[in-house]
């Protein structure tokens, strides 16, 4: 399986702050998505992070809210922008392990207060 | 439309019994992915499981075994002889192809299941 690590592992944030979120993953993919679990709730897809490209984001999430870069086949980081209450989740990031994604991996998750 | 449905908020499980967790699901593709994870109370998000929609053959993995039943649209979890490690939440997830006919790779997932093991 793959090995994917995270980074800040969980924080307490301000109010109209802004937090980035590193994913690290030990072999290259082509493909990273980025997945927000509210309390309680399931996980929500929040965007694709294609390397070379634009992110690809779901409907209800927006590029200004959730900056995302994805500088090489390794590596991918999330901005949780001028940061709410509603923020607070599980941020957490998914690879799959060849290009058929019949195995996908996740990040152990970004666990994010917001005050 | 709720494509991943799992109807069961919360199960209770002996240890050393069998337990099924079901999920069914809703999609008009052919070809797709239904995928279980386990979730502990740290967050974490394990991969247990695949079974491919061409796949005949229900996929073990271990204890966890995928009661896949493709004209009724389920993919039931069963986890057999439960241990007391086996307490945490249950998601069941699919990968659809997307509209322009490749795929994204992204789930869509249930609401999940709390599963507790009872010593």
């Amino acid at each position: 399986s793959a090995v994917i690590s995270q980074k800040p592992s969980r924080d307490i944030c301000q109010r109209g702050t802004s937090l980035t979120i590193q994913c690290q993953v030990d072999s290259q993919v082509t493909m990273m998505f980025w997945y927000r679990q509210q309390p309680g709730q399931s996980l929500t897809l929040i965007a694709t992070a294609n390397q070379g490209s634009e992110a690809t984001y779901e409907s209800g999430f927006v590029i200004d809210k959730f900056p995302i870069s994805r500088p090489n086949l390794t590596f991918s980081t999330l901005t949780v922008s001028n940061m709410s209450p509603e923020d607070s989740s599980i941020y957490l990031c998914s690879v799959g392990r060849d290009s058929s994604y019949n195995e996908q991996f996740f990040g152990p998750g970004t666990r994010l207060t917001v005050l | 439309a709720q494509k991943i449905t799992q109807t069961q908020p919360g199960m209770f499980v002996q240890e050393k019994e069998a337990v099924t967790l079901d999920c069914t699901y809703d999609t008009s593709d052919q070809s797709y992915g239904l995928f279980w994870y386990k979730q502990p109370s740290s967050g974490e998000m394990i991969f247990l499981i695949y079974q491919g929609s061409y796949d005949e053959q229900n996929a073990t993995e271990g204890r966890y075994s995928l009661n896949f039943q493709k004209a009724r649209k389920s993919a039931n979890l069963v986890i057999s002889a439960s241990q007391l490690g086996d307490s945490a939440m249950y998601f069941c997830a699919m990968r659809e192809a997307r509209a322009w006919g490749g795929s994204q790779g992204n789930l869509i997932f249930g609401k999940g299941t709390k599963l507790s093991v009872k010593p």
